[in-house]
């Protein structure tokens, strides 16, 4: 299984409605970060999280930590087209006193016009 | 700022041809680097890094290698590749270990 599991796997909204992607780790979260992928293209940095409890915006894209730090969720307001494509979200744990990066499968959304 | 770069974009070889991609970054000095595969619906397996020129980490073993001969130079290779080679292979850089990694624009290699 995923050590890293991202639900749901693909997502289609209508224009203007709002959505939620979550993020679940088996493992304590020292840093989760979320990406935006086009089919084809590389990872954009959307943001980071670090903190148990933390919460960041950018535009209409907000993401929560929850204070165990094992589980995050990515939420768009009022989505657009522009939205569409695969958020994918990696997680910084330690393994044996080792930092070590994990991804998860990635969620595709699409937004109907 | 940083930027990253990777060449080519996409890549169409022979089975048992060699491979060589190549990982540029720009505006910082002394990154940590890494190279991942992206296969479809399995993720980002990680399969090298490195902290310093000529230091290389091999997560898995496999059929490339990875080399660093410049401070912010990364290159993927190969001396023959195969079928299962092929995929979507992703460079990234951080400034440090731990610290957030941003991810270059990919190369789509198929092996045929």
């Amino acid at each position: 299984s995923q050590e890293l599991e991202q639900s749901p796997q693909s997502l289609i909204v209508q224009e203007g409605k709002n959505l939620t992607i979550n993020c679940t780790s088996s493992k304590t979260l020292y840093g989760l970060y979320w990406y935006k992928q086009k089919y084809g293209e590389g990872l954009i940095f959307l943001m980071m999280l670090q903190k148990g409890g933390e919460e960041k915006s950018h535009e209409k894209i907000t993401a929560k930590l929850d204070e165990k730090k094992q589980q995050s969720s990515l939420h768009i307001t009022a989505s657009q087209p522009s939205h569409a494509g695969i958020y994918l979200c990696g997680a910084l744990t330690s393994d044996s006193g080792t930092y070590k990066y994990i991804f998860g499968t990635g969620t595709r959304l699409k937004v109907l016009a | 700022s940083q930027t990253i770069h990777q060449w080519p974009a996409t890549l169409v070889q022979p089975v048992g041809s060699p491979l060589s991609l190549e990982c540029t970054v720009e505006g910082t000095s002394n990154p940590n680097l890494y190279w991942y595969r992206q296969a479809a619906g399995r993720g980002l397996q990680l399969l090298f890094y490195s902290v310093g020129i000529g230091q290389i980490s091999s997560e898995v073993p496999q059929n490339l290698s990875a080399s660093r001969p410049q401070d912010r130079q990364f290159i993927l290779s190969s001396k023959k590749l195969l079928l299962s080679d092929s995929g979507f292979y992703l460079c990234a850089w951080s400034p440090g270990p731990g610290e957030t990694q941003y991810f270059g624009p990919g190369t789509r290699l198929l092996v045929l």
